[in-house]
């Protein structure tokens, strides 16, 4: 039963484009969410995060939308850069609750 | 300021032995949490321990276990290996605050085979 679905393996953006990387929830308990990327042979790195009381939180290129009723949430990177390439993590928790659960993670691959 | 260390980087065990992994959290760090990243998924909550004491737990039976020492470094013990158990275990430290924001630092994770 995966409560954090990220659907897209991978995804492929021209340099300097937007990039889109979906989000899906099943749990309605959840209120604080967070994207975390990760390159080869190094651990997740902290991104960006949303509570629930919000709908968009931006932060220099990266923003990320919450879409509550739809259990719903993108981050948007604009412009990609080639260091953006790496696997993007969506994660939740309940009350930032430390029990954190991710999604299988999108593979983002910035094209030159 | 030292990041979250873990050690070894690599190990490779058979089916039925025991295996102790090792986290040197940041610091200033009162909490330490433990995952299992298998081949293609995200990262799964192990447990978590908070001033030496388990303050969490996920859907992972008792043979996985677990310390904090008092300089709130860890250990994750896996008793009877099995073969799925084959996985990047990642630890992470963070500072645990009533109402904080508790961003969680992880380390690059020691990669274990079970043949």
């Amino acid at each position: 039963d995966q409560q954090v679905k990220q659907n897209s393996p991978s995804l492929s953006v021209q340099e300097g484009r937007i990039s889109i990387l979906n989000c899906d929830y099943t749990n309605s308990m959840f209120d604080y969410f967070l994207w975390y990327k990760k390159y080869p042979a190094e651990g997740p790195t902290f991104l960006i995060s949303i509570s629930s009381i919000k709908d968009k939180n931006e932060d220099g290129r990266f923003t990320v939308f919450l879409n509550k009723s739809a259990k719903h949430l993108s981050l948007h990177i604009v412009p990609s850069q080639p260091g953006d390439s790496a696997v993007y993590f969506c994660a939740a928790s309940i009350n930032r609750d430390d029990k954190i659960i991710f999604g299988k993670g999108t593979r983002l691959h910035i094209l030159p | 300021e030292t990041g979250v260390t873990q050690s070894p980087t690599h190990l490779i065990k058979t089916r039925g032995q025991q295996v102790t992994l090792r986290c040197s959290s940041q610091s200033g760090h009162n909490t330490v949490s433990w995952y299992q990243q298998a081949l293609g998924q995200g990262p799964q909550f192990i447990f978590q321990y908070y001033r030496e004491e388990e303050n969490g737990r996920g859907n992972f039976p008792p043979r996985f276990s677990g310390l904090q020492f008092p300089n709130y470094s860890s250990e994750l013990n896996v008793n009877a290996l099995e073969l799925d158990d084959s996985a990047l275990y990642l630890c992470a430290s963070s500072l645990l605050v009533t109402g904080g924001l508790n961003e969680q630092f992880f380390g690059p994770g020691t990669r274990l085979t079970v043949l």
